[in-house]
């Protein structure tokens, strides 16, 4: 079975530094990969996903992500910081079990991210 | 286009008690996913339905039934509600393959005493 690890329970940055949460994930074929972000006291919300192509991704807010096969990492990174950015970044993996037509995600433990001022 | 919406946003009860969790999209999903959300724990499956007419269990099903009663709408049911289930609940959904999007609505906190 797959799985996901984020090893960062809680990070603190200051508003403007760059940001890197690390997700690692185990999954014997090309996993489909997700980062969602969730605000205080709301839902998820998709940033970024990878399933093919180009393993540099861009996602909404400024964040990109890097699929490394080698290492079997999905990085999530932001260049600069924003105190809005503050929230809990879960990253997921999904599988599409050949010829059915769902998709099933394992998320991660999930980080914590604070800003300050 | 109200995406994905989930009654009640608070509940509380007492063990043993019943309750309903209702899920509505309006996007024309093929399908609907419950989540429960316990903290350092991320979230965790419950139960799907890959299409209409079909469910399934997911990581965590035991002491959850689900019903998938038309494309809209998926409601968990907690027949002998326990502390255990003390948990924040979220509904999502996707339009199907394993690369979709899942949107997920605003989540139900159920507080069991």
């Amino acid at each position: 079975a797959q799985s996901v690890t984020q090893p960062d329970i809680h990070i603190t940055v200051s508003e403007g530094a760059s940001l890197e949460l690390r997700c690692n994930y185990s999954y014997g074929a090309t996993p489909y990969l997700f980062w969602y972000v969730q605000s205080p006291g709301q839902g998820l919300q998709l940033l970024l996903k990878y399933f093919s192509g180009d393993t540099l991704v861009q996602g909404i807010k400024g964040f990109e992500a890097e699929f490394k096969r080698s290492q079997s990492s999905f990085n999530l990174r932001k260049p600069s910081v924003h105190w809005s950015d503050a929230a809990e970044y879960f990253c997921a993996v999904g599988l599409d079990a050949g010829g059915t037509s769902y998709g099933k995600l394992t998320f991660g433990q999930g980080t914590i991210l604070t800003v300050h001022p | 286009n109200a995406g994905v919406t989930q009654t009640p946003k608070f509940q509380v009860l007492k063990t043993g008690q019943s309750m309903t969790l209702q899920c509505a999209q309006d996007m024309n999903h093929n399908s609907m996913y419950w989540y429960r959300q316990d903290p350092g724990m991320g979230l965790r499956l419950i139960y799907y339905s890959a299409s209409e007419g079909t469910t399934d269990k997911g990581e965590v099903p035991n002491g959850y039934n689900v019903s998938r009663l038309n494309k809209r709408e998926f409601s968990l049911r907690l027949e002998s509600a326990a502390p255990s289930q003390t948990s924040v609940y979220f509904c999502a959904s996707s339009a199907g393959q394993g690369t979709d999007t899942q949107y997920f609505g605003p989540g139900t906190r159920l507080t069991v005493l």
